[in-house]
């Protein structure tokens, strides 16, 4: 299994200002994702980091508000940028190691609280 | 699309009782489904999967889980409840071609009672 670390593990932010959320694994992969969770509630698909291309959104997430890089097969960074107190939330990063495998692995997540 | 629904946000169980979480699932292709714990503070760790084959499957922590198609159903059981498997539990989907992204169910908090 692939082991996912996340930095920072929290942050309290000021509205307006942005924040990046680094993602390292520690073998290459497949395939990254994002997902947010909001207080109390589940997880939601933000988007599908490409290695070398532009991320794919879900709907009603954009490149403007969450841009996305994946440098490389290990590594991918999430930005929440002009961030209001709705973007209050959990911040998870995960991962699929092979083509052919279907199992994700999680990252601790990014608690961020936005005042 | 797909989609995931689990019953009973909340339950709660003694300690050495049986624990039964319920998850319906709806998938337009064969799904490929997940079950996931949470612990406080803490990621999200792979319990149990199914993808093809056996339809009962095993996972970790003595959990288990029962694929029925004609039911779309994907419950997870452990005939023992254990305090430290007092957690958030989410089930999901995903499709077995693409991307395979997640869609996960609204999740259920499992409280274990002494």
């Amino acid at each position: 299994s692939a082991v996912i670390s996340q930095k920072p593990s929290r942050d309290i932010c000021q509205r307006g200002t942005s924040l990046t959320i680094q993602c390292q694994v520690d073998s290459q992969v497949t395939m990254m994702f994002w997902y947010r969770q909001q207080p109390g509630q589940s997880l939601t698909l933000i988007a599908t980091a490409n290695q070398g291309s532009e991320a794919t959104y879900e709907s009603g997430f954009v490149i403007d508000k969450f841009p996305i890089s994946r440098p490389n097969l290990t590594f991918s960074t999430l930005t929440v940028s002009n961030m209001s107190p709705e973007d209050s939330s959990i911040y998870l990063c995960s991962a699929r190691q092979g083509s052919l495998s279907y199992e994700q692995y999680f990252g601790p997540g990014t608690r961020l609280t936005v005042t | 699309a797909q989609s995931v629904t689990q019953l009973g946000s909340h339950v709660s169980v003694s300690e050495g009782a049986l624990v039964l979480l319920r998850c319906n699932y709806s998938s337009s292709v064969p799904p490929y489904l997940f079950w996931y714990v949470q612990y406080p503070n803490q990621g999200l760790q792979l319990l149990l999967k199914y993808t093809t084959g056996a339809t009962l499957v095993k996972g970790i922590n003595g959990f288990e889980a029962e694929f029925k198609k004609s039911e779309t159903s994907f419950h997870l059981t452990k005939p023992s409840a254990h305090m430290s498997d007092a957690a958030e539990y989410f089930c999901a989907v995903s499709k077995d071609t693409g991307r395979r992204a997640l869609t996960f169910g609204s999740g259920t908090r499992l409280q274990v009672q002494p």
